[in-house]
């Protein structure tokens, strides 16, 4: 059984810039949400994707988009990026994405630098 | 406003010590409380509790919830340098499984 793969590891972009994170989701996973980690803080929910549809959304702009592919792979597209935007992307993948109540099982992270 | 509130925000024991971690919440459309160890990156999941009152229990780790007074404790007997780590505890709410976060507790067990 393959786990939460993300890509890349690690990711320095200046401000302006546009970045796209990937990841691939736990094999018989359907449903992958998203979260950003800054330094000593819990995961803040960004959004959640089932079906290749957006299911939930937390209090981010809408510079921060994403896809789901057909094989329940992801990405995270954030466009005009701010300082405020370095932190630890989470991605985290769970079979079926309705009644809150499936486990989420988490990829090693994308370390975004903004400078 | 949804909010997860854990204590202490950091803890310093010996191996063999035990410790209990603390998750208190105010969260509407409550679902489910996770634990998750998180050593470097990867957020590992330890425990899913869905109902108030049933132990779930792991090895030296154990885990209650108590939905009336909203909180859940973590227990870790008998405490390992391996088990130092940041202990995070989530909320599931609503229908789109989004998990709200705590701060998380630092765990740092000395030999």
């Amino acid at each position: 059984e393959t786990g939460v793969t993300q890509s890349p590891t690690h990711l320095i972009k200046t401000r302006g810039q546009q970045v796209t994170l990937r990841c691939s989701s736990q094999s018989g996973h359907n449903t992958v949400s998203w979260y950003q980690q800054a330094l000593g803080q819990g995961p803040q929910f960004i959004f959640q994707y089932y079906r290749e549809e957006e299911n939930g959304r937390g209090n981010f702009p809408p510079r921060f988009s994403g896809l789901q592919f057909p094989n329940y792979s992801s990405e995270l597209n954030v466009n005009a990026l701010e300082l405020d935007d370095s932190a630890l992307y989470l991605c985290a993948s769970s079979l079926e994405g309705t009644a809150g109540t499936r486990a989420q099982y988490f990829g090693p992270g994308t370390r975004l630098t903004v400078l | 406003e949804d909010k997860v509130v854990q204590s202490p925000l950091s803890l310093v024991v010996h191996e063999g010590d035990t410790v209990t971690l603390n998750c208190s919440y105010e969260v509407t459309n409550f679902r489910s409380l996770l634990w998750y160890k998180q050593e470097k990156k990867a957020p590992t999941f330890l425990f899913m509790l869905t109902s108030s009152g049933i132990e779930k229990k792991s090895g030296r780790l154990s885990s209650i919830l108590d939905k009336k007074e909203l909180f859940s404790i973590l227990n870790i007997t008998a405490t390992q340098t391996g088990d130092s780590a940041v202990y995070l505890c989530a909320v599931g709410s609503g229908n789109t499984g989004k998990l709200i976060f705590g701060q998380g507790t630092t765990l740092q067990v000395k030999p």
